[in-house]
């Protein structure tokens, strides 16, 4: 089966704008959790997708917000982007009921 | 509150020694404890895991040890080689996964094996 991908792959923006990144994840898995790494702070959970729903949220500002279609494929959208936001955007796929998460390549943003 | 934390930070040891990374969790519900290896530039990738009915399991030169009193989880690697340097990473499942459970990540341990 295909891995889990992520894009863009590579992202620069400035801030005051606002960003959206997109994962599909690994065909028949229909969680998909947004994962932010950053040096400092490594990996914190963003929010947690399935079957379209919203099932558990990270301690993140409303500007971080996300979806889920019905393919599966999830996307991550953050508003009037911050320089604290530049960091590396990870997805990860699960099938259901199962915790086992396999990880995209990352979207990495830079803002400038 | 939710905290997984990791040890040491940074570790270094000769090829062929053994090297032991220790994380602690605070959430006596967690259940579930996978461990992550990245490699710089590259996606975290799932090398073992382990879930609370299970003490221990193995997979070739890796072992997992998990202490639900202590609340503790331990990666071991044996016969280590050089293509084992990378950032390890532990993290336990905070709450039920089917009514969507996440997972809380340790630091990190950067671990360099020396030719």
């Amino acid at each position: 089966k295909a891995g889990v991908t992520q894009t863009p792959r590579y992202l620069i923006k400035t801030r005051g704008q606002q960003v959206t990144l997109s994962c599909s994840p690994i065909s028949g898995h229909r969680s998909v959790s947004w994962y932010q790494q950053t040096p400092g702070q490594g990996l914190q959970f963003l929010f947690e997708y399935f079957s379209e729903t919203q099932r558990n949220k990270g301690n993140f500002p409303g500007r971080f917000s996300g979806r889920q279609f019905s393919n599966s494929r999830s996307e991550m959208n953050v508003s009037t982007l911050e320089l604290g936001d530049s960091a590396l955007y990870l997805c990860a796929s699960s099938p259901r009921g199962e915790e086992t998460q396999y990880f995209g390549p990352g979207t990495r943003l830079l803002v400038l | 509150g939710e905290n997984v934390e990791q040890h040491p930070s940074t570790l270094s040891v000769q090829e062929g020694d053994s090297a032991v990374i220790k994380c602690t969790y605070s959430d006596s519900a967690s259940n579930y404890f996978p461990w992550y290896k990245q490699e710089l530039g590259k996606r975290p990738q799932l090398i073992i895991d382990i879930r609370s009915n299970v003490g221990e399991k193995k997979d070739q030169r890796i072992a997992v040890t998990l202490n639900k009193t202590a609340k503790h989880f331990s990666l071991h690697i044996t016969e280590t080689q050089p293509e084992d340097s990378a950032v390890y990473f532990c993290a336990a499942s905070i709450g039920p996964y089917n009514q969507g459970g996440k997972l809380i990540f340790g630091q990190g341990t950067e671990l360099s094996v020396k030719p």
